[in-house]
């Protein structure tokens, strides 16, 4: 089956410097790809979509300047966490589309879990 | 209201019971509809797609019901290897937006 690569599994970061997470499809295209956040013992909170060759689109109180998202090719999206603070410490996952209109499916990377010291 | 809402659980069966959950969404414009699992500081993963004539798959046993806006999970002869969170998850066709819901817990016990 479709198989998404997200590295690195864990970051340990200061205050004040960026984390860059790369989200890669590695046996199909993937036009759309999407950032999660996750906080302990809640739900996957969509962060962005992000399309290839053109700008991402965040959703409502995700700050665009601060999670900058990258998706130059059709197999690799970038997920930059500019000037990481102790309250970005998440777990991070992204996701890929595979198939078409009727067979629809979503598949994630194993996630990277973020700490910022 | 929440888009798409769970119980959150956590629920607490013996091994080899049947368990089920709902999930309720709020937009009559849903198009697709589906369960995955999620195991602790893991990613989710494809559980079963939920169709409108409703699907089996060994054990498991999805329903949608558009009237009422719900889809289900039925569980039967549970293993301790089912306890993990279920995410409902509805995709929207106008927005092509997926949303997730919150998550059940679900807990097994020997």
């Amino acid at each position: 089956g479709a198989v998404v690569s997200q590295h690195p599994s864990r970051v340990i970061c200061k205050s004040g410097t960026s984390v860059k997470i790369e989200c890669r499809s590695l046996d199909f295209q993937a036009t759309t790809m999407f950032w999660y956040r996750q906080f302990p013992k809640q739900s996957l909170m969509l962060m962005a979509t992000s399309n290839e060759g053109s700008k991402a689109t965040y959703e409502q109180g995700v700050e665009k300047d601060k999670f900058l998202i990258n998706h130059a090719s059709l197999t690799l999206s970038t997920l930059t966490v500019t000037s990481a603070h102790p309250e970005d410490s998440s777990f991070y996952i992204c996701s890929a589309r595979s198939g078409g209109a009727t067979n629809e499916k979503l598949f994630f990377g194993s996630g990277t879990q973020l700490s910022v010291l | 209201r929440k888009e798409v809402e769970q119980d959150p659980g956590p629920f607490n069966v013996p091994e080899g019971a049947t368990v089920a959950f709902n999930c309720t969404y709020s937009n009559s414009a849903s198009q697709s509809f589906f369960w995955y699992r999620q195991d602790c500081r893991k990613e989710p993963k494809l559980l079963m797609s939920v169709y409108s004539s409703g699907n089996e798959d060994g054990r498991f046993t999805a329903q949608l019901n558009r009237a009422s806006q719900y889809i289900s999970l039925l569980i039967r002869d549970s293993k301790l290897s089912d306890s993990a969170t279920y995410l409902c998850v509805v995709k929207y066709s106008s927005a092509s937006k997926i949303i997730f819901g919150s998550g059940t817990r679900l807990s097994i016990r020997p």
